[in-house]
């Protein structure tokens, strides 16, 4: 199957620094590509549509100046968190959607697990 | 996107057959039905997916009724390593299309 990787996999960093996190199609390119935030014993919210060449679109209430998304590429997508503070620790996931023929399914990265002290 | 209803819970052991339903009465025409797995710390990995009838892989089958509303996950011999959370999707399978997740199910398998 498909291969989407993040990059990396835990960090920790302090109150008021920013943090970037990688998202990677490994075998396939990805047009799209979505991220995700999960929060402990929550199900997966979906923060953004990541599209290549062009701006995010932000879910209603994810803040685009705090979550800044770049897709640079047909194979890699950036999440990063500016002025992170505790309460934008979580489990932070990606995905994308290679073609299987007329039908696409969507793979998911392993997540990067963000605290800030 | 349709609304999907899963049992939040479900309890089984090691060797029985599971089978989890979805409810999701507002499925549109272009809809497909799909469903997760995710280990705890882990991305959600892809199980099964379908739109009508029946279909089956190696891990899994999905039997879905002709109205489409409802949909069952059904695992054969299931053992300890399937304790995990199980979500039923239903999207429009487009490459620009996000997935919007429930509150899935957790399966725990005991011995």
């Amino acid at each position: 199957g498909a291969v989407v990787s993040q990059h990396p996999s835990r960090v920790i960093c302090k109150s008021g620094t920013s943090v970037k996190i990688e998202c990677r199609s490994l075998d396939f390119q990805a047009t799209t590509m979505f991220w995700y935030r999960q929060f402990p014993k929550q199900s997966l919210m979906l923060m953004a549509t990541s599209n290549e060449g062009s701006k995010a679109t932000y879910e209603q209430g994810v803040e685009k100046d705090k979550f800044l998304i770049n897709h640079a590429s047909l194979t890699l997508s950036t999440l990063t968190v500016t002025s992170a503070h505790p309460e934008d620790s979580s489990f932070y996931i990606c995905s994308a959607t290679p073609r299987r023929g007329l039908q696409y399914e969507q793979y998911f990265g392993p997540g990067t697990r963000l605290t800030v002290t | 996107l349709a609304k999907t209803t899963q049992p939040i819970s479900m309890d089984s052991y090691e060797g029985q057959e599971v089978n989890i339903t979805c409810s999701h009465n507002n499925i549109a025409t272009n809809d497909y039905i799909t469903w997760y797995q995710q280990f705890p710390s882990q991305g959600p990995r892809f199980i099964i997916q379908g739109y009508k009838t029946k279909v089956t892989n190696e891990v899994a089958s999905l039997f879905i009724p002709a109205d489409r509303k409802s949909s069952t996950l059904s695992l054969p011999r299931v053992s300890l390593s399937d304790t995990a959370v199980y979500y039923c999707l239903v999207g429009d399978n487009q490459a620009g299309t996000a997935l919007i997740f429930g509150k899935g199910t957790t399966l725990s398998v005991s011995s």
